[in-house]
This record gives C-alpha cells, structure tokens and sequence, in this order.
C-alpha cells in the first residue's frame, strides 16, 4: 500500500510568483486536505476536497486554490506570493468525505521558501 | 471556533523517565480528539485519538491520554520515554458536524536526554 507522497519536497520562489504543490493519496482514499505549517506552529487547516469538489475551507485568502482530479490526487496553487507564505504544506488523506472521526494520513510536505 | 492550547512548547526529560504533554482544548460543542507526532523531516503520525467511551485512550509507541471534559483537556503521558521518542507533538480537534478538518495546537517539542 503506497501511502501519501508530494513534491516537489522542496521549493524556492520569489515574492509575487505562482506555485503548485502537488499531491497523490493513499490508496483508496478519496478525500485531500491541505495544511500550512510555518515555522514553530502547528499546521493549519487550508482546504479539503471530496470527490472532486471543495469541501470546506480554512482563513486563507482566494490566492490560495485547488484542485482535485479523477484519480483523487490533488495540487494546491497560490498565486502573488508573498514571503509569509514560507512554510512546510502538508497534504492528507482520508476516506468517506473526511468524516470527523477518521484518520488522516499524512504525506511528508514540501517545504516553500519565499524570497 | 474552537482552539488548542499545548502549554509547554519544550519538554526535556531524561531516557526512562514518565513524561507528560500537557493539551487543552476550548469548544462549545462535542469534539473529537488527536494526538500525531512528528518526526524531523517527516509528516505528521496519529499516535492515538479519542472519539468517545472510555476517557483513557492507549496509542501506538506506549503512549496514552485521557480526556478529561470538565477540565477540557486532553494530556498525554508514557511512564517510560526513550530517545527514540524525541519528536514534535501536536494535540488537535475536530468537530464532529464539519468533519475531519483539524485544529492543531502550537506544538510540544519533547526532548530525550541520556
């Protein structure tokens, strides 16, 4: 059983570029959720995506966006970078519409550094 | 909204001995409750979770927890860490009616030493 990968693993842009993150779940697993962790925080919760469609949204900005695909990988995009968006995104997978009390399984993230 | 809050953000303590990370949560309705570890360079891991019945929760790794309603809080403890177990430690919630969208608190930083 594969379990969540991302890439790239790391990532380094300048201010007011666009980047995408990419995502692939466990198998089986048709709901992704995205997370920003900087650092010395705990990760914060972006958006989910079931099925396709987004399922839930956290405070960010609409210059952060996703996507999900048929076969339930998933990218996040953000546009316009800005240097507070330097952290570590994580990116999770779960089954059955991300019911609350199933498991999210975690992939390694993909570190962005914003000059 | 609910929040997290991990009231230590550091830890040291010595190989073999019992540690405790402390985990308080502030929400006006039923929640459910994780702990995931994480090691460097590494996603995060469910160490264990609470969702109801019995308030003493046992994890992976000899980790356990309990929740503790009236004092809205949700502590984890091993009677014997190992270096091994130097890591991050994250406590979260969830609500039940918005699914599994995680609140994190900021993190305990649990430091093994010789």
């Amino acid at each position: 059983e594969t379990g969540v990968t991302q890439s790239p693993t790391h990532l380094i842009k300048t201010r007011g570029q666009q980047v995408t993150l990419r995502c692939s779940s466990q198998s089986g697993h048709n709901t992704v959720s995205w997370y920003q962790q900087a650092l010395g925080q705990g990760p914060q919760f972006i958006f989910q995506y079931y099925r396709e469609e987004e399922n839930g949204r956290g405070n960010f900005p609409p210059r952060f966006s996703g996507l999900q695909f048929p076969n339930y990988s998933s990218e996040l995009n953000v546009n316009a970078l800005e240097l507070d968006d330097s952290a570590l995104y994580l990116c999770a997978s779960s089954e059955d519409r991300g019911l609350s009390y199933n498991e999210q399984f975690f992939g390694p993230g993909t570190r962005l550094t914003v000059l | 909204a609910q929040s997290v809050t991990q009231l230590d953000s550091q830890v040291p303590v010595f190989e073999e001995a019992p540690v405790e990370l402390r985990c308080n949560y502030s929400s006006s309705v039923s929640v459910y409750l994780f702990w995931y570890v994480q090691y460097p360079n590494q996603g995060l891991q469910l160490l264990l979770k609470y969702l109801s019945g019995s308030t003493l929760v046992k994890g992976i790794n000899g980790f356990e927890a309990e929740f503790n309603k009236s004092q809205t809080s949700f502590h984890l403890r091993k009677p014997s860490v190992h270096i091994s177990d130097t890591a991050e430690y994250f406590c979260a919630v969830s609500r039940m009616e918005y699914g599994n969208k995680l609140v994190f608190g900021a993190g305990t930083i649990l430091r093994v030493k010789s």
